[in-house]
């Protein structure tokens, strides 16, 4: 079970380009949920996700970022027009379905993302 | 909204020292887990524990639900411990609010 697998690890982009973080989540989870760690704080929840379907984006920014898991592939974290504040680490977490969600809470290595 | 607040902020041990992180959560919890952020920044799941008492090694943890606390227990420590402890509560939703976390360093 290869567990909650991110890529890239790291990345750098300069200001106003795109970023993409890719997540794949553990075998048999269908629950997805991206969550961004800012230099010396804890982490912040910023969507949840099952397959093709957005469940709770309550804490995305109202601009510049998205995310999707489609039926295919794993879920994807966009951020448009990137500027320094972006610069964080961003982690994926899966689940199993809601009753057992909480309990299966994985969650991977991070992807940093860095801005110049 | 809910505050999810850890002790001490930060810490420093002697190798083989004792100690206790605190956590306090400001709603009823279906969800509560303790989470080690190593040095090189993975974060590693140590306990799922909504309530009662789990214990794995030399580290246990326990939830007092009605009184709205958790506690970690970290026995003989080992430099190996070092990083930031989090505990990540959850309420009726599957999300996670994470405290700010207590910085744990331990010196050989």
């Amino acid at each position: 079970n290869a567990g909650v697998m991110q890529n890239p690890r790291h990345l750098v982009r300069r200001r106003g380009q795109e970023a993409r973080l890719r997540c794949s989540p553990m075998k048999g989870h269908s629950h997805v949920y991206w969550y961004r760690q800012l230099p010396e704080e804890g982490l912040k929840f910023m969507v949840y996700l099952q397959k093709e379907n957005i469940i709770d984006e309550s804490g995305m920014p109202k601009e510049r970022f998205s995310a999707e898991f489609p039926k295919e592939g794993p879920s994807i974290l966009r951020i448009q027009q990137v500027v320094r504040g972006d610069s964080a680490a961003y982690f994926c977490a899966s689940s199993p379905q809601y009753q057992q969600g909480l309990k299966g809470y994985t969650f991977g290595s991070g992807t940093r993302l860095t801005v110049v | 909204g809910i505050q999810v607040e850890q002790s001490p902020p930060d810490l420093i041990l002697q190798e083989g020292a004792n100690s206790t992180l605190r956590c306090n959560f400001s709603d009823s919890v279906n969800n509560l887990q303790w989470f080690h952020q190593n040095p090189w920044g993975q974060l590693i799941n140590l306990f799922y524990i909504p309530s009662g008492t789990k214990q794995n090694g030399r580290l246990s943890a326990t939830t007092v639900a009605t009184e709205r606390y958790s506690l970690l227990y970290i026995s003989s420590s080992q430099t190996t411990d070092s990083g930031v402890y989090f505990c990540a509560y959850g309420g009726a939703t599957n999300k996670l609010i994470f405290g700010t976390g207590t910085l744990l360093a331990v010196q050989p």
